[in-house]
């Protein structure tokens, strides 16, 4: 099972694009990347996953490289409401999602 | 509202006791998972229930079980507590394994161990 690796905090200013990196060197090909985010103590959200092509929605985009080592989820214009623990998961084939500690976001004004 | 429900939100008890948490899926889902955070921990993998069967354990403590009831409920039961089993303890849903959606996460049971 794919291991992810992500900072553990990072700042953006208010306004900005927000760019969070995650490795994850090992991940199988049937393994899809996908990212969480937590506001304080609530449950997690979902935000966008993908497998080899870059996504798009209406809350980010998400970049995976193309030999799948690495993806960054970007947040075109953070707001301070954005900040929260970022979660970047490796979805194994048989529908297990196993979260690490995250990256903590500030949005900062 | 993610249409995964958490019962209780809050409940303290003491050392040695045992609780049960409960978990209704979303409408549809027939996978149910659940997660222990401790206190600015990430989220620990505990189990996971497909159908009514046991799809896959993590990190959970004989202490612990879990069970997925014909109706799709889930209930996870944590006996002889300790203090260190004070955390956030989550609850999510899927469609199932196999398909590639997102897990929707209820908001929670958060458990005090005094």
């Amino acid at each position: 099972d794919a291991k992810t690796t992500q900072p553990t905090s990072m700042d953006c200013a208010e306004g900005r694009a927000a760019n969070l990196p995650c490795n994850h060197s090992t991940i199988s090909g049937n393994e899809y990347v996908y990212w969480y985010r937590q506001i304080h103590s609530q449950g997690p959200q979902y935000i966008i996953h993908g497998l080899k092509n870059n996504e798009t929605n209406e809350m980010a985009s998400l970049i995976i490289t193309e030999d799948r080592k690495s993806s960054t989820l970007i947040l075109p214009h953070a707001t301070l409401r954005d900040t929260a623990v970022y979660y970047c998961i490796a979805r194994t084939w048989v529908g297990q999602f196993y979260f690490g500690t995250g990256t903590s976001l500030t949005v900062i004004p | 509202d993610s249409g995964v429900t958490q019962t209780p939100k809050h409940l303290i008890t003491a050392t040695g006791q045992r609780v049960t948490l409960r978990c209704s899926p979303r409408s549809g889902d027939l996978s149910v998972y659940w997660y222990q955070q401790s206190l600015d921990q990430g989220l620990q993998f505990l189990i996971h229930y497909y159908n009514g069967e046991e799809r896959a354990k993590g990190n959970i403590l004989e202490r612990f079980s879990a069970q997925q009831f014909p109706d799709l409920h889930s209930e996870l039961n944590l006996s002889s507590l300790e203090l260190g089993d004070s955390a956030l303890y989550f609850c999510a849903s899927s469609v199932g394994p196999r398909e590639n959606g997102e897990l929707f996460f209820g908001e929670g049971s958060r458990l005090t161990v005094l």
